[in-house]
């Protein structure tokens, strides 16, 4: 099984931040990597996919980069509606989440 | 449009067996290479992925669960329905259906979810 290790778990920031989440693979995923963010008491919602493709709606102040086990999401400029928890998502071997990043007002 | 939505029951005794109905528009089930899935998230937890199924009929499990998972589809009623046997407390969750989409093979659209609590 593929593991995804996500850090940190938890990211206390203010708006206007530049923001960067890590995420590593136990194995290589080539570029089978996507994110989502989650509010509470909602569903998922894909941002970025293949690593580093923006989902279409998504703001560009969202980017995403990496390959083989490395991979990182970044918030350019965090604006107050994106103060949520983020997870990585491997899609090389069946499905895996990593166990999420919470961003929290500073 | 593509919509998801979960169906089922909210409360479930341990060692029952759970069935969710996932009921889905704007996509057909028989198209290449698009799947439905299921997630759930145990409440203050992380998302885990339990199960999928191809438009092909193939379908792929959970090493963790394989033995008490089961996923079928139902392509005429745009359904696919879950069930996961000898339930336990531990298996109270949040149940998510997704649409993964033929490409690039993310789950990009959502059912709302829902909650199905295990308890005597």
């Amino acid at each position: 099984d593929i593991q995804m290790t996500q850090s940190p778990s938890t990211l206390s920031a203010s708006v206007g931040d530049r923001v960067t989440i890590t995420c590593r693979a136990s194995q290589s995923i080539t570029s089978w990597l996507a994110w989502y963010q989650q509010k509470p008491g909602k569903a998922p919602k894909l941002l970025i996919y293949k690593a580093s493709n923006l989902e279409s709606g998504v703001p560009s102040r969202f980017s995403g980069s990496g390959s083989g086990t490395e991979f990182t999401l970044t918030i350019s400029s965090l604006q107050p509606d994106d103060f949520a928890t983020y997870y990585c998502q491997q899609y090389s071997s069946l499905w895996t989440f990593g166990q999420g990043t919470k961003v929290e007002i500073k | 449009q593509i919509t998801l939505k979960e169906s089922g029951p909210t409360l479930v005794k341990p060692t029952q067996t759970l069935t969710l109905t996932c009921t889905f528009s704007g996509f057909s089930l028989s198209t290449s290479e698009v799947g439905v899935g299921w997630i759930r998230q145990p409440p203050g937890k992380a998302l885990e992925w339990l199960t999928l199924i191809y438009w092909d009929d193939d379908k792929r499990y959970s090493p963790s669960l394989k033995s008490r998972l089961t996923i079928t589809k139902d392509t005429s009623k745009n359904q696919v329905v879950l069930t996961l046997t000898n339930m336990d407390p531990v298996d109270t969750a949040t149940y998510y259906c997704a649409h993964r989409r033929g490409g690039d093979y993310v789950f990009d659209y959502w059912g709302q979810g829902t909650l199905v609590t295990v308890s005597s």
